[in-house]
């Protein structure tokens, strides 16, 4: 069966720290993979997006990076977290490669900055 | 992508169909509607999605009006565990599953 793996689950790092979030998907082969973030109380905003290995696009312009090192693993990074990168970070990836644009999610990554 | 305008919340009684609106009235003819809900702390979930027709599965009916501008979820029989944050996204088919996300629906299913 296919499924999706995130972690670490919850993390708090200070201000500047490194970020490393890891991201993988069993049970499929070359999938669209993406990364998205919720602020408190927010909706979810689409960060990064990839269709293959070292194919990443970036939707918006942050102070975050994404890697895509091998088919099914999928990595958020950054090298000096700022207090405004505290959020739920989701990864998900695309079933219905023949069209249909279903997005499947992991449980998340809860991060605080302080 | 198409916009998409929800209601910020809504409340069903437990038991009742619960009749979530979108409109979407820029939506070009091969923008299809997904429907996603997102439980508090945990990842969104798929429900269903359409073209033209009415779709049904095990979770949800979608209907979508003729002109295509608006359409509606409806869970038949709505429970406690329904209540979450209801999205609706106009995306064009095939293009890279870029789905944009707006702030969605609070819907509060009461007992």
């Amino acid at each position: 069966s296919q499924t999706i793996h995130q972690w670490p689950a919850t993390l708090v790092q200070p201000v500047g720290s490194p970020l490393s979030l890891e991201c993988t998907v069993e049970g499929t082969s070359n999938p669209n993979l993406y990364w998205y973030r919720q602020a408190a109380g927010r909706g979810l905003q689409l960060l990064f997006y990839s269709v293959g290995i070292g194919q990443i696009s970036s939707e918006v312009p942050q102070n975050l990076s994404a890697s895509r090192p091998q088919d099914r693993q999928f990595i958020l990074s950054s090298k000096k977290l700022l207090l405004s990168d505290s959020g739920f970070y989701l990864c998900a990836w695309r079933t219905g490669l023949m069209g249909a644009n279903v997005l499947t999610f992991g449980a998340g990554s809860r991060l605080t900055v302080l | 992508d198409a916009k998409t305008t929800q209601p910020p919340s809504m409340d069903c009684a437990e038991g009742r169909a619960a009749n979530l609106p979108c409109n979407h009235s820029t939506i070009s003819g091969n923008e299809y509607v997904y429907w996603y809900r997102q439980i508090h702390s945990q990842g969104p979930q798929y429900i269903i999605h359409g073209l033209k027709n009415n779709e049904t599965n095990e979770m949800a009916s979608l209907i979508i009006t003729e002109d295509r501008k608006s359409s509606t979820l409806i869970l038949p029989h709505a429970t406690l565990r329904d209540t979450a944050v209801y999205y609706c996204i106009g995306e064009g088919y095939n293009q890279g599953g870029k789905l944009i996300f707006g702030q969605g629906t609070e819907l509060s299913v009461k007992p």
